[in-house]
C-alpha cells in the first residue's frame, strides 16, 4: 500500500514569507507526527495529532508554526515569517494505533520530508 | 533529562561481515519503546526493528537485531552479513512513557565496504 507522503518535496522561499508544507499518511493510521530534521541531526519532534486535534504540540518552537488535521487525514504544517534558521528536513510520519502504555502499534513510519530552505 | 546517546557518527565495515551500531539512552521509565531506523541518502526514514521495555527477548527482523542491556540502559543494533545497499544514516530512537513523540540520536553513518 502507499506510504506516507509530503509535497512538496523541495521548497525555496524568502525570509518573511508565509509556507504550508502537506503531509498525507498512510490510509488508516489515526495518529500524525510532524518532525524537522536540521542537518547532521536527527529529527526533532515538532507536534502529533490524534484524529483532527493536535495532542502535543510542545515541540512548535514559537507562534510562528501552526499545523493543521481538519478530518483526521491529511495535515499542513504552516510557518509564517519565515526565517533563515527555519531552513530544515520537515519530515511527517503516522502510525496505526498509538499507545501511552506503548507497543509495536507505536511505530512510526515516515515520509520522504520536504526539504525548506528560506533565503 | 531523557536522551539517546550515538557515540559512534561514523562506522565502516566489510560486506559480508557483521557490525554492531550503538546506542544509550537515558530515562527514568520503566515503559519505554526503543526504535531504529535507516536513513539513506534519498532522505526517507526507514523503520527497521522495534523493542519494548518490557520485552524479555531480544527482538530480530531479518538480518538485524537489537541486542537489548537494560540494566546497561543501551539497545545496540545488530546488522548481520552486511550489504553495500545497508551503507546509510541509522539513528536510535525512543519513545518514553506518557508521551508518544520519539526522542531521536545523531545518528551514526554506516559505510559498507565492497
Amino acid at each position: 500500500g502507499a506510504g506516507v507522503s509530503q509535497t512538496p518535496s523541495n521548497k525555496v522561499t524568502e525570509k518573511g514569507k508565509y509556507v504550508e508544507l502537506r503531509c498525507d499518511p498512510i490510509s488508516g493510521h489515526t495518529a500524525l507526527y510532524w518532525y524537522r530534521q536540521s542537518l547532521g541531526q536527527g529529527p526533532e519532534f515538532l507536534i502529533y495529532f490524534q484524529g483532527t486535534g493536535a495532542a502535543d504540540d510542545s515541540g512548535l518552537p514559537n507562534d510562528r508554526f501552526f499545523a493543521v488535521r481538519p478530518e483526521g487525514s491529511v495535515s499542513t504544517l504552516k510557518i509564517q515569517r519565515t526565517e533563515r534558521g527555519d531552513s530544515a528536513v520537515y519530515l511527517c510520519a503516522s502510525s496505526l494505533n498509538p499507545r501511552l502504555a506503548g507497543g509495536s502499534t507505536d511505530t512510526q513510519y515516515f515520509g520522504p520530508g520536504t526539504r525548506l530552505t528560506v533565503l | 533529562a531523557q536522551k539517546i546517546t550515538q557515540t559512534q557518527p561514523g562506522m565502516f565495515v566489510q560486506e559480508k561481515e557483521a557490525v554492531t551500531l550503538d546506542c544509550t539512552y537515558d530515562t527514568s521509565d520503566q515503559s519505554y519503546g526503543l526504535f531504529w531506523y535507516k536513513q539513506p541518502s534519498s532522505g526517507e526514514m526507514i523503520f527497521l526493528i522495534y523493542q519494548g521495555s518490557y520485552d524479555e527477548q531480544n527482538a530480530t527482523e531479518g538480518r538485524y537485531s537489537l541486542n537489548f542491556q537494560k540494566a546497561r540502559k543501551s539497545a545496540n543494533l545488530v546488522i548481520s552479513a552486511s550489504q553495500l545497499g545497508d551503507s546509510a544514516m541509522y539513528f536510535c530512537a525512543m519513545r518514553p512513557s506518557g508521551t508518544y513523540k520519539y526522542i531521536f540520536g545523531t545518528g551514526t553513518r554506516l559505510k559498507v565496504l565492497a
